[in-house]
C-alpha cells in the first residue's frame, strides 16, 4: 500500500532563516506531487504540484519554492522566511488513471518568529 | 475560476444523530469531481467519499452519503449515526476533470462537533 511521510513535523524558525520540508512517497511510481499551505482556519491552497523529476508548477507566486530530485521525493524550499510563511504544509501525491482524489500526508506546522 | 463555498462554519450534532453539512460551488464546466475530505486534531486530510459529476447516483460510503445536485450546484454530506470520532473540520473541495487541471480547490471547512 501507498505511504506517504512528511518531516520535520513541527519546525520554528526565525525570519530571515533558510527552510527545507521535505516530502516522500513510498509504494508508487511517477505519482503526481503537490505541496498546499493550510493558514490557521483556512481551506487549503496549492502552492506547487509535479508531474515529474524536475518538473514543477507553481500556482501562487511567492516566498517559496519546490525541488523534485527524484521520483517520490518532493521538497519545499525558502531562501529566507517571511512571518507571513507561518502556516501547516501538506503534502498530496496522486497516481495517474483514472482516480483524481488526492491523498495527504501527515503535515508540517511552520511557525516564523 | 471555479470557487467552493461553505457556509456553515461550525455545526454540532448528538451522538448517533444524523448531521448534514452544505457546500456549494461555481463552475462553468460540465464535467468535475467533488470530494469531502476530513480533517481530525491530527491535521491529517483524509478522504472520505467523492462523487464524479456525470453519475447522477449519489455516492454512498458505508455512514456517509452524499446529496449531489447538479443543475443547483450543491453538494451536502449526510453523516448518519453520527460518532465521536467523526468529530472534526470537513471540508469540501473540487476538482476539474480537464487533463491539464491539477488542484483541489477548497472550501474553508465546517468543523462538526459531536456531543455526548
Amino acid at each position: 500500500s501507498q505511504t506517504i511521510h512528511q518531516w520535520p513535523a513541527t519546525l520554528v524558525q526565525p525570519v530571515g532563516s533558510p527552510l527545507s520540508l521535505e516530502c516522500t512517497v513510498e509504494g508508487t511510481s511517477n505519482p503526481n506531487l503537490y505541496w498546499y499551505r493550510q493558514a490557521a482556519g483556512r481551506g487549503l491552497q496549492l502552492l506547487f504540484y509535479s508531474v515529474g523529476i524536475g518538473q514543477i508548477s507553481s500556482e501562487v507566486p511567492q516566498n517559496l519554492s519546490a525541488s523534485r530530485p527524484q521520483d517520490r521525493q518532493f521538497i519545499l524550499s525558502s531562501k529566507k522566511l517571511l512571518l507571513s510563511d507561518s502556516g501547516f504544509y501538506l503534502c498530496a501525491w496522486r497516481t495517474l488513471g483514472l482516480s483524481y482524489e488526492q491523498y495527504f500526508g501527515p503535515g508540517t506546522r511552520l511557525t516564523v518568529t | 475560476a471555479q470557487t467552493v463555498t461553505q457556509s456553515q462554519p461550525e455545526m454540532s450534532v448528538q451522538e448517533a444523530e444524523t448531521v448534514t453539512l452544505s457546500c456549494t460551488y461555481d463552475t462553468s464546466e460540465s464535467d468535475y469531481y467533488l470530494f469531502w475530505y476530513k480533517q481530525p486534531p491530527s491535521r491529517q486530510m483524509i478522504l472520505v467519499i467523492r462523487q464524479e459529476a456525470y453519475k447522477q447516483q449519489n455516492a454512498t460510503e458505508n455512514r456517509f452519503s452524499v446529496n449531489f445536485q447538479k443543475a443547483a450546484k450543491s453538494f451536502s454530506l449526510k453523516i448518519s449515526d453520527s460518532q465521536l470520532g467523526d468529530a472534526a473540520m470537513y471540508f469540501c473541495a473540487y476538482r476539474s476533470r480537464f487533463q491539464g487541471a491539477q488542484k483541489l480547490v477548497f472550501g474553508q471547512g465546517t468543523r462538526l462537533t459531536i456531543n455526548p
